[in-house]
């Protein structure tokens, strides 16, 4: 079955510098890779995700790149606010009725 | 309506006791999943639901029982729970299984005592 490592497991970072969170998976079949930011105690919510069939997605502050041939992805997060601090998942899927697979999750802080 | 929603926000019961947890979206969404989420972790899968049938069960045990009383509700009955269940409780759902946007609710957080 699908394996999904992420790094760091905690990252700090000053307001307003680049905060990246890389997550590699081991089923070369997955091909849906969403993000989800969780703040603490509240739901995970979808941030950005990518498909196979691309390398590279933006959307404002927030950016995913993927690489299929080494089977990782990264999200990357520009002039970070510390309303940017939560914990992220990276997840990965595939269309074959399999289910999705998380990574342990990165604890991002932001300080002001 | 782009909202899954879920009753008890909160949830204490004893170990004896029978309770149900609730999940409700309108999104016309025909996978629906229950995740058991402990502190500082991922979720973790417990049961998927596909066009209202049980896909998967990852060995939880049999004091979790799942009911899809149709494609728009998903029902998670509890009974003589331990104290190691205590979590908060995902439910999510997706167009299908596989490939697709997961949408979580807000969860119910469970402490058995």
């Amino acid at each position: 079955g699908e394996n999904v490592e992420q790094h760091p497991s905690t990252l700090s970072v000053q307001e307003g510098d680049s905060a990246v969170i890389k997550c590699t998976y081991s089923d070369s079949a997955s091909n849906y890779f969403p993000w989800y930011k969780q703040e603490l105690g509240k739901r995970p919510q979808l941030i950005i995700d990518i498909r196979s069939n691309v390398g590279e997605k933006k959307d404002q502050r927030i950016a995913v790149t993927l690489n299929k041939t080494a089977k990782h992805f990264s999200l990357h997060i520009t002039e970070t606010q510390p309303e940017d601090s939560a914990v992220y998942f990276c997840a990965a899927n595939q269309n074959n009725n399999n289910d999705m697979r998380f990574g342990a999750g990165t604890r991002l802080t932001v300080k002001p | 309506d782009t909202e899954v929603t879920q009753t008890p926000k909160h949830l204490v019961m004893g170990m004896t006791n029978k309770k149900s947890l609730k999940c409700e979206q309108h999104m016309g969404h025909r996978a629906m999943y229950w995740y058991k989420q402990k502190a500082k972790k991922p979720p973790e899968l417990m049961f998927v639901y596909s066009y209202e049938k049980l896909s998967i069960n990852e060995s939880v045990p049999s004091r979790f029982s799942p009911e899809c009383p149709n494609s728009s509700l998903l029902n998670l009955h509890l009974h003589a729970l331990q104290p190691e269940d205590s979590a908060l409780y995902l439910c999510a759902s997706s167009q299908r299984r596989g490939g697709e946007t997961q949408y979580f609710g807000p969860g119910t957080r469970l402490l058995v005592l």
